[in-house]
């Protein structure tokens, strides 16, 4: 079966940095997913890791550690408008078109 | 450029009616999927269509629920009878087959309330 993992919730400051994780485990692997989604709408992309390391847009990075399977999403400075939920999904290895999402992380940013 | 496009946005309606639930992908987009959101279940893959075919429907939860793709720009996600428990938000997702670094891009979703 496929299992993703996620906290269901976390709180941080305005201006602070925040790491939310993801463990995985699935039949297969080609490529994990972020996808911000604030309350009352639709998921938006994020980012894309699919080899191990590091990417990083902007004040969002996200990191991959195949072997662990395991990601985490950085946010860097932290602004209101980052409260929302934060989901993983992995794309499954023999399948290109299917994914598995976790449950999401609610971040809530406080003043 | 246009993103995915449901309709409606909200639909109340009574138990035992008929449901139907629509959604225009992204022009050029050549794969469609339909998801279910709940608190309790999260964002659940129903079916999905690769150039207007179902490909696999192993998440569509009974035979009351139906899906088709008459064309590359249209489909619907039909329930028939509805249920109190049916009620979720229903999003419809696009993307571009074969390439690996494509996310899927999420309409608006439908709230569906069946009381």
């Amino acid at each position: 079966g496929q299992n993703i993992d996620q906290p269901t919730e976390m709180t941080a400051t305005e201006g602070a940095i925040v790491q939310i994780n993801c463990t995985y485990q699935t039949s297969g692997f080609n490529g994990l997913f972020w996808y911000q989604q604030h309350a009352g709408e639709a998921p938006t992309f994020l980012s894309y890791n699919v080899l191990d390391g590091l990417e990083e847009k902007g004040r969002f990075s996200s990191f991959l550690s195949r072997s662990k399977g395991y990601s985490y999403l950085l946010l860097k400075e932290l602004q209101m408008k980052d409260s929302a939920s934060y989901l993983c999904a992995v794309r499954d290895g023999n399948n290109f078109n299917k994914f598995y999402f976790g449950s999401g992380t609610k971040l809530n940013v406080k003043p | 450029d246009a993103g995915v496009i449901q309709s409606p946005r909200h639909e109340v309606t009574e138990m035992g009616q008929e449901v139907t639930l629509r959604c225009k992908p992204i022009s050029g987009h050549n794969s469609l999927f339909w998801y279910r959101q709940t608190m309790m279940r999260g964002l659940e893959l129903l079916i999905y269509f690769n150039n207007n075919v179902p490909i696999d429907d192993s998440g569509m939860p009974e035979d009351r629920f139906s899906a088709k793709m008459p064309n590359a720009s249209f489909s619907t996600l039909k329930i028939q009878p509805s249920e109190p428990r049916d009620s979720a938000v229903y999003f419809c997702a696009s993307s571009l087959w074969g390439a690996s670094n494509q996310p899927q891009h999420f309409g608006d979703g439908t709230r569906l309330s069946i009381l």
